[in-house]
């Protein structure tokens, strides 16, 4: 069963901290991974894509990584603000046949000060 | 501007009542997609369009009804609305050039009574 797992489903960290975040997929195969942010009572943004023979890629503070091996990411978010806190959410696209998209239940990350 | 808006942004209603969520994206993408999102569960895909004409059930389909008669709209039905389809309901859109990057809307909060 094509299924993306994230983990933690939460964190709370002090601003200026570094921190990562694990999305485990089964989804195969696939032709990208997506990371999403959504703010709170808001549509999701995309932060970074990578696609299956990528292993990183980074959007200013926040850099993703793929294993297509061993079907894991990571979003590693350096020296974090307030406006970080938000919900991170791993989309994978499921590309047998169709197209459709796998969504994790995300990982809501609260930014202290 | 670039944009997926959707109207009400808010609604309370009673069960049985009829009522449709407008969604409609001036980008010319030929995706279009209905998500629910409720507490622990992450988002979940209701329907999607291809295209004009071409929908497709998503994961929680049941109770729900789409139409795409227009590349640029894909209004949301609830037939006979009842409790448990009390969410927070995205639309998104895209296009395949994108490698699938879902646009969303500023979401609509619907509460069933």
């Amino acid at each position: 069963k094509n299924q993306v797992e994230q983990s933690p489903q939460s964190l709370i960290i002090l601003e200026g901290k570094n921190c990562t975040l694990q999305c485990n997929y089964t989804v195969s195969p696939f032709s990208n991974l997506r990371w999403y942010k959504q703010d709170t009572g808001r549509g999701p943004v995309s932060l970074t894509i990578m696609t299956f023979s990528e292993n990183t890629k980074s959007n200013g503070r926040y850099t993703a990584t793929l294993d297509a091996d061993t079907k894991q990411s990571s979003l590693h978010i350096t020296a974090s603000q307030l406006s970080d806190s938000a919900s991170y959410i791993c989309v994978v696209t499921f590309s047998g046949g169709y197209n459709k998209l796998i969504f994790g239940a995300g990982t809501r990350l609260a930014v202290h000060p | 501007e670039a944009q997926v808006t959707q109207n009400p942004r808010y609604l309370i209603t009673v069960t049985g009542k009829k009522l449709t969520v407008t969604c409609s994206q001036n980008m010319n993408h030929e995706y279009m997609s209905w998500y629910r999102q409720d507490p622990g569960l992450g988002l979940r895909q209701i329907y999607y369009s291809m295209n004009v004409e071409v929908t497709d059930k998503g994961d929680v389909p049941e109770g729900y009804k789409v139409s795409r008669k227009e590349k640029r709209n894909f209004p949301l039905i609830l037939e006979s609305p009842s409790p448990n389809q009390t969410s927070l309901y995205f639309c998104a859109s895209s296009w395949v050039g994108s490698g699938y990057e879902q646009y969303f809307g500023p979401g609509t909060r619907l509460t069933v009574t």
